[in-house]
């Protein structure tokens, strides 16, 4: 069954380094997201990209963030300078139509990468 | 702003019970709902997808339901098993183009063998 990859699965790095998590979405696959999951809290929406770029991002997803799909596969999140606070579960998820669309919009999302910034 | 409660946040049953998991939402202007499994330091199951002109969907032993008039969704887990035991969460899609989920945050099951 197709799936969302993610790598790595856990990431350790020092506070104002740069991190750079990846995802391959399933591959038919048109929109894609990142969410994040700070340890004990909800899962929150980060960003939403579609047609090769940012459709809809959140207050959290500040110029320390960006994303980019370098080629027909992967779907990267980079922080820039990580902070003490970027510390969480991070999930990248792909649909096959607009999540608002009638007919579908499910959701699939990939088992996450833990960063963890000391 | 939308706001997604579940309760409970932890809820124990027997193996073999039916159960229900509850859901709220404060704005019911919603596209659709979405319900999902998540495992300890796992990622997100996708269970059920609900859009907004539904009353209900079926997989198996779960049936997810939606008022949105009310601002609720149930999970009905029928003859639960231990391999239900997992975080449940569910999620609203909100409208006009907002592509963003809004995620409830979880009921804790635990099915006792």
């Amino acid at each position: 069954e197709p799936e969302v990859t993610q790598t790595p699965s856990h990431q350790v790095t020092q506070m104002g380094q740069e991190v750079i998590l990846r995802c391959v979405p399933i591959s038919n696959h048109l929109y894609f997201y990142w969410y994040r999951q700070i340890l004990g809290q909800k899962v929150e929406f980060l960003v939403s990209f579609y047609n090769n770029e940012i459709s809809e991002k959140s207050e959290i997803f500040d110029d320390q963030f960006s994303v980019e799909r370098p080629d027909g596969s992967n779907f990267t999140l980079k922080i820039r300078s990580t902070k003490l606070e970027d510390s969480a579960m991070y999930f990248c998820a792909s649909s096959e139509k607009h999540p608002n669309d009638a007919n579908t919009g499910e959701l699939f999302f990939g088992e996450g990468s833990r960063l963890t910034v000391l | 702003k939308q706001e997604v409660t579940q309760i409970p946040a932890a809820l124990s049953v027997p193996e073999g019970e039916n159960l229900v998991l509850n859901c709220s939402f404060t704005d019911s202007a919603i596209y659709n709902l979405q319900w999902f499994r998540q495992d300890p330091g796992k990622g997100l199951t996708s269970l059920l997808l609900i859009q907004s002109s539904q009353r209900e969907q079926t997989s198996g032993r779960l049936n997810a339901s939606l008022d949105k008039s009310s601002g609720r969704s149930t999970l009905y887990i029928a003859a639960s098993q231990p391999g239900d035991s997992a975080t449940y969460l569910c999620a609203v899609g909100e409208t006009e183009g907002n592509e963003k989920l809004t995620f409830g945050t979880g009921t804790r099951l635990t099915i006792i063998p």
